[in-house]
């Protein structure tokens, strides 16, 4: 079965610095979806991404998923502290969607 | 615009009792799921359903149970609660597969 590994688990950054979350799976991506938890809260979807190299941005997160199409990763730009939470990273697999173990952010002043 | 809806958001149970978590979504969704979340794992699937009237095992449906007799709702059954069930669960729907998917606020159950 597949199986998605996130790295780090957890980050603690000082607002206004950059981080990069990875999200590795065991078999090939055919689609890769980002959500955002809140905590107590639901998951937002932020971006899919389906190509091999692909890329997509909003706001100041950018999303890439590897020419391989076996890893992506999340790139936060300028954090502020409305970037906390735990980023989730989610792959079709077959007829499922399953997730990744989930990466704790925290953002301080 | 109601989406994805649960209930309730927070349930205690006794171990042994029986309960069942309610989702309900309006946006004529085929594929629906159960998920459950404890700390340090992300989300693991429970159930999930393709259409009404199908419903499939996912990595951890021992314990539980679910049906599908409509579109609108899929609920999730708790046979006999086990304190290992206590967890926060997040119910998911999605026109198809390979979009995205919307999720409930949750249900935190404690099962004591």
């Amino acid at each position: 079965s597949q199986e998605l590994e996130q790295s780090p688990q957890s980050l603690i950054v000082q607002e206004g610095k950059n981080l990069t979350i990875n999200c590795t799976s065991s078999k090939t991506l055919y689609g890769l979806y980002w959500y955002k938890q809140k905590y107590g809260e639901g998951l937002i979807f932020l971006m899919m991404l389906q190509k091999g190299g692909e890329e997509k941005s909003h706001e100041k997160i950018t999303a890439k998923l590897d020419e391989k199409k076996q890893q992506s990763s999340l790139h936060i730009t300028a954090s502020q502290p409305s970037h906390a939470g735990i980023y989730l990273c989610g792959a079709d697999n077959t007829d499922k969607l399953i997730f990744g173990t989930g990466t704790r952010l925290q953002v301080f002043p | 615009n109601a989406g994805v809806t649960q209930t309730p958001k927070f349930q205690v149970l006794k171990t042994g009792q029986s309960m069942t978590l309610q989702c309900a979504q309006d946006m004529n969704h085929e594929y629906m799921s159960w998920y459950r979340q404890d700390p340090g794992m992300g989300l693991r699937l429970i159930h999930y359903s393709v259409g009404a009237g199908i419903t499939d095992q996912g990595e951890v449906p021992n314990g539980y149970n679910v049906s599908r007799s409509t579109t609108e709702d899929f609920p999730l059954r708790l046979l006999s609660a086990a304190p290992s069930q206590t967890s926060v669960y997040f119910c998911a729907s999605s026109q198809i597969m390979n979009t995205e998917a919307f999720f409930g606020q949750g249900t935190r159950l404690t099962v004591v």
